[in-house]
């Protein structure tokens, strides 16, 4: 059964603190993992990576994909009280057309 | 560009009820997905519509839940009658195409209808 773990299921930071957060798949033919960003309203995207290797950024954000080892990571560099959210990780596999998400890992950062 | 609209945003029933939850995705999105994401879980698929056909809803208890995209734009999904393990966010999301077509894999979220079964 295919599946998506994501570690740690909760995190609580200082401003200013580096976060990494981690998920690990199990997918028959995978496609692409997504991240993405849930606060209190609509989960909302923030990368989707498909090769391994090659790291997508975006400001203080970063994530990285390796297929080899079948997980990926969500890096957030000088985090702020903005930050504080929910983060879910979710593959895709070719042919299934659906997004598994996992659990999610939610970061509290404190001022 | 207007984004995926829900409602109600909350609703409290008593078990046995019923409730219906609305979607209106974004404009000329072709798919349309139902998540049911409990508290402390991730979203988890429903049933999945491309235009007003159905796609997979094999995770949808249809002894109890319906779903249905008349005219291929907006749906609602249905519980009836409600258990107490029915409380959850249930997520609209659309995306212009299937997400074996779309570059980005992008799905476009609707901010949720709470329900609270009691």
């Amino acid at each position: 059964e295919d599946k998506v773990v994501q570690s740690p299921l909760s995190l609580v930071v200082h401003e200013g603190d580096t976060v990494t957060l981690n998920c690990s798949y199990e997918v028959t033919n995978f496609r692409s993992l997504l991240w993405y960003k849930q606060e209190k309203k609509a989960p909302t995207f923030l990368f989707m990576l498909t090769s391994s290797g090659i790291e997508k950024k975006s400001g203080r954000l970063s994530s990285i994909l390796d297929k080899k080892e079948l997980f990926s990571i969500l890096n957030i560099t000088a985090t702020q009280t903005g930050d504080s959210a929910v983060y879910l990780c979710a593959v895709e596999a070719y042919n299934t057309d659906k997004l598994i998400f996992g659990t999610g890992t939610r970061l509290q950062v404190f001022p | 560009e207007a984004g995926v609209a829900q409602s109600p945003r909350y609703k409290i029933i008593e078990k046995r009820q019923s409730v219906a939850f609305w979607c209106n995705p974004i404009s000329g999105h072709a798919t349309l997905y139902w998540y049911q994401q409990i508290l402390g879980q991730g979203p988890k698929l429903l049933i999945q519509f491309q235009n007003n056909g159905v796609v997979d809803d094999s995770q949808l208890p249809k002894d109890r839940f319906s779903a249905e995209r008349l005219k291929g734009v907006d749906s609602t999904l249905k519980i009836q009658p409600a258990k107490l393990e029915d409380s959850a966010v249930y997520l609209c999301a659309s995306s212009p195409v299937s997400l074996a077509g779309k570059v980005t894999g992008e799905l476009f979220f609707g901010e949720g209808s709470r329900l609270t079964v009691l």
